[in-house]
């Protein structure tokens, strides 16, 4: 899992704004995804994509979009319209042939509201 | 779709003594069952998976079992040491087709008295 880097490690967001969380792999991996994970609680899938310019809404996609215009990478946008997104947000990749399923995990990004 | 159960949430053990954590799944198609390793503030990371094909997997002090029928997976970690003080998690998919995301189980953080 050291292909796979998160930025910022923190974020903070004030009231009403926008937010762009990075995840980037250099694995070659098709599929990637973010889970958000909540103190003390496992983690819950927001958006995974299994191909470039295309991805699927997970169970918590409610107040987060995503884009895949490149392989490698897979952003995460935390809108307004999220009303409690402070979490630790993970970014993970797999490759998406046969059952080769294993799935390796960024560093996570902490998001705070201000 | 997919739920996963994970008993106890806590675990205290002596140290050399043997760990079990247990989960259940619903969904009768799903053929790819991981656990997790997760430090505090750190990403989870993979210490050993099984696959639907077969029943049981070692890994040196970790093992896996699986009972298809009753849809139940358990870990098993023995001869604990310190290090192995952490959250545990366990997950489900159904690898090879449709949604290969993985499901979560809430977690059991192991603690290990030495």
């Amino acid at each position: 899992d050291g292909g796979i880097t998160q930025s910022p490690k923190y974020l903070f967001r004030k009231e009403g704004q926008n937010v762009t969380l990075s995840c980037e792999q250099n694995l070659n991996h098709d599929a990637m995804y973010w889970y958000r994970q909540d103190p003390g609680q496992g983690l819950r899938l927001i958006y995974y994509s299994q191909i470039v310019n295309d991805f699927q809404k997970g169970d918590i996609a409610e107040g987060y979009s995503v884009s895949r215009e490149k392989k490698e990478s897979f952003p995460l946008t935390v809108t307004s319209a999220q009303k409690n997104p402070t979490a630790f947000y993970l970014c993970a990749s797999s490759t998406a042939t046969g059952n080769q399923e294993t799935q390796y995990f960024g560093p996570g990004t902490r998001l705070l509201v201000l | 779709g997919e739920n996963v159960e994970q008993h106890p949430s806590t675990l205290s053990v002596q140290e050399g003594d043997s760990a079990v954590i247990k989960c259940t799944y619903s969904d009768s198609a799903s053929n790819y069952f991981p656990w997790y390793k997760q430090e505090l503030g750190k990403r989870p990371q993979l210490i050993i998976d099984i696959r639907s094909n077969v029943g049981e997997k070692k890994d040196q002090r970790i093992a896996v079992t699986l009972n298809k029928t009753a849809k139940h997976f358990s870990l098993h970690i023995t001869e604990t040491q310190p290090e192995d003080s952490a959250v545990y998690f366990c997950a489900a998919s159904n690898a090879g087709t449709g949604r290969r995301a993985l499901t979560f189980g809430s977690g059991t953080r192991l603690q290990v008295q030495p």
